[in-house]
């Protein structure tokens, strides 16, 4: 148990459904990430969060939406996916701030099929 | 950006073998981190270095940060079957929230 909790574990879903990812931190941190991970690719940074402003996008098409609405909490909308979309998603937080507090901790992930 | 390679993706080896596996970088890093991901599961954190030349050992694990601050290399001493996983190096540049990962090593032990 790392103190971050990803939910739902699994999701299959089609190009024209709505669907959201949840995740919770219960490690008190500041920064909140959400990344890709697809087979034999390094992960891939999504979306940053500190103290709930969104902090970095990294060119990730519109169809990923992501929302923090407090520390604890962090979103990710996703619409009229592709079948490309399909990986395992990761929520990562940390407390931000000074190098040795910037120590992510990851979630377990969702493993999302797009069929 | 700041690109990580890391060697071999791959290593089959028997159970009580050592092993070793490294990451290097064209640019340089303040910080490298390494995490064991086992299947179904997000990514671990095993090690942190902050300090270039720094050694740091985690029970059977030992890292070091390279003095170039370029690469850092993790060994596995005496291998057992839990050890199986994949292990990513990661990087961080500065104090903002930037990381880099490499693509990982699959470690495969055989009883």
């Amino acid at each position: 148990e790392t103190g971050v909790t990803q939910t739902p574990r699994h999701l299959v879903m089609g190009m024209t459904n709505k669907k959201s990812l949840k995740c919770e931190q219960h490690l008190g941190h500041n920064a909140m990430y959400w990344y890709k991970q697809s087979a034999k690719k390094p992960l891939e940074l999504m979306f940053v969060y500190n103290f709930k402003e969104q902090t970095e996008n990294n060119s990730v098409p519109s169809r990923f939406s992501p929302e923090c609405p407090n520390s604890s909490h962090l979103f990710l909308h996703l619409h009229t996916l592709q079948p490309e979309d399909s990986a395992l998603y990761l929520c990562a937080s940390s407390q931000g701030g000074g190098l040795a507090k910037n120590i992510q901790y990851f979630g377990a992930g969702t493993r999302l099929s797009v069929l | 950006g700041q690109q990580l390679n890391q060697s071999p993706q791959s290593m089959f080896i028997q159970e009580g073998e050592d092993v070793s596996m490294n990451c290097t970088s064209s640019s340089i890093f303040n910080t490298w981190l390494w995490y064991k991901q086992e299947p179904g599961e997000g990514p671990v954190l095993l090690i942190a270095l902050y300090k270039a030349g720094e050694l740091t050992s985690n029970g059977r694990l030992t890292a070091q940060f390279g003095i170039t601050r370029k690469d850092s290399f993790l060994n596995i001493s005496a291998s057992i079957p839990s050890d199986v996983g994949i292990y990513f190096c990661a990087g961080q540049l500065g104090a903002n929230n930037d990381m880099r990962f490499g693509a990982g090593t699959r470690l495969t032990v055989k009883p």
